[in-house]
């Protein structure tokens, strides 16, 4: 049984540019959920995806966004990328919907923005 | 809105020794849950120990135990025999049972607290 996996595990932006992260979940899992943990912080959540859709979204704002494919695997774009970005991207998948089978995470993205 | 607070940032312990890592956390809802998570330098978030609100038995896993007071909405983390291996950040985290605009509970977390192991 394979874990989450994400990519690239490092990456270097400059303000402005767009990112795209990605994520593998765990095998079974068809909720994948998105956090951003900033240096010293607990992780915030930025959104979530069920069956291709988005059906929870934390405050972030709209050049935060996201795609789930049909074998579940997911992306998190970032638009206009601020400095304030900066942090470590984690995505966390779960095998079902509103049941409490616990998350998955992953190793996350540290994101660095220059 | 939920929140979660963590009021120690840094904790240490010897090895072999016991230590108790606090949270508190506020809600007006009945039914949630109460995770506390491992994350080490590897980054990845370990979950360590879950409690269901409605519960009122404490939860245990081996050498990890949690101290649920509901009345008072505190959640501390009991770690037995400290070990090397467990020198991490912790993260206390809450998630509601409800579903709101058709999503299951995220995830809301605490700032953390730093645990170091001394041998």
């Amino acid at each position: 049984e394979t874990g989450v996996t994400q990519s690239p595990t490092h990456l270097i932006k400059t303000r402005g540019q767009q990112v795209t992260l990605r994520c593998s979940s765990q095998s079974g899992h068809n909720t994948v959920s998105w956090y951003q943990q900033a240096l010293g912080q607990g992780p915030q959540f930025i959104f979530q995806y069920y069956r291709e859709e988005e059906n929870g979204r934390g405050n972030f704002p709209p050049r935060f966004s996201g795609l789930q494919f049909p074998n579940y695997s997911s992306e998190l774009n970032v638009n206009a990328l601020e400095l304030d970005d900066s942090a470590l991207y984690l995505c966390a998948s779960t095998p079902i919907r509103g049941m409490d089978y616990g998350y998955t995470f992953g190793s996350g993205t540290r994101l660095t923005v220059v | 809105a939920q929140t979660v607070t963590q009021s120690q940032p840094e904790m240490s312990v010897q090895e072999a020794e016991t230590v108790t890592l606090s949270c508190t956390y506020d809600t007006s809802e009945s039914d949630y849950y109460l995770f506390w998570y491992k994350q080490p330098p590897s980054r990845q978030m370990i979950l360590v120990i879950r409690q269901e609100a409605y519960k009122q038995q404490n939860a245990t896993e081996n050498r990890f135990s949690v101290n649920f007071q509901k009345a008072a909405k505190s959640f501390s983390l009991k770690i037995s025999d400290s070990q090397l291996g467990d020198a991490a950040m912790y993260f206390c985290a809450y998630r509601s049972l409800r579903i709101y605009g058709g999503s299951q509970g995220n995830l809301i977390f605490g700032k953390g607290t730093k645990l170091s192991v001394k041998p």
